[in-house]
């Protein structure tokens, strides 16, 4: 059974710019959910969507948003970067017996 | 979500039994102790989970005392492979929820 896949695996961006970041989470699992970290700040949760809705929703500006497909493929937006978001943004993806399973990530680097 | 609190760092060398202890103290009835290992540049990945006494898999074992207050990760004969950090969190099993509470981690560095 094939992971959980992120894309891209790095990026780089600057200030002002928006970015697209996208989670395939594994066969069958319904909720995904995104995190950022950082070492200042450590894992974060920023949301988690199941079913194509957001269920949970973490403390970041609205800047930070997200959106699940049919298919329960997943996609985290920013805009308007700033150099503080510059992170690992990680998304897990929800078993039955609720156990998470994380990708590799995206690291984002804003210039 | 109860609140944890772990060592910062660990050292530790290989062939040896390391010991990750976590307190919770405001750990609820319906909260399980679940402990996750991540790697550099790498997502976290499932440990071990347990709600009370003891539980072992092929990767480590987990005490758990009667009050709970506190839980024991155990790495049996750790090499070079288990440098990592290690998360415990606490929270109910069926939270129904992707949304974790992590903490600062321990920071295990095995020395040859």
């Amino acid at each position: 059974k094939a992971g959980v896949t992120q894309t891209p695996r790095y990026l780089i961006k600057t200030r002002g710019q928006q970015v697209t970041l996208s989670c395939s989470p594994i066969s069958g699992h319904r909720s995904v959910s995104w995190y950022q970290q950082t070492p200042g700040q450590g894992l974060q949760f920023l949301f988690e969507y199941f079913s194509e809705t957001q269920r949970n929703k973490g403390n970041f500006p609205g800047r930070f948003s997200g959106r699940q497909f049919s298919n329960s493929r997943s996609e985290m937006n920013v805009s308007t970067l700033e150099l503080g978001d510059s992170a690992l943004y990680l998304c897990a993806s929800q078993s039955s017996n609720e156990k998470l399973f994380f990708g590799s990530g995206t690291q984002l680097s804003v210039l | 979500l109860a609140k944890t609190t772990q060592p910062i760092s660990m050292d530790s060398y290989e062939g040896q039994e390391v010991n990750i202890t976590c307190s919770h103290n405001n750990i609820a009835t319906n909260d399980y102790i679940t402990w996750y290992q991540q790697f550099p540049s790498q997502g976290p990945r499932f440990i071990i989970q347990g709600y009370k006494t003891k539980v072992t898999n092929e990767v480590a074992s987990l005490f758990i005392p009667a009050d709970r207050k506190s839980s024991t990760l155990s790495l049996p004969r750790v090499s070079l492979s288990d440098t990592a950090v290690y998360y415990c969190l606490v929270g109910p099993f069926s939270s129904n929820t992707g949304k974790l509470i992590f903490g600062q981690g321990t920071t295990l560095q095995v020395k040859p």
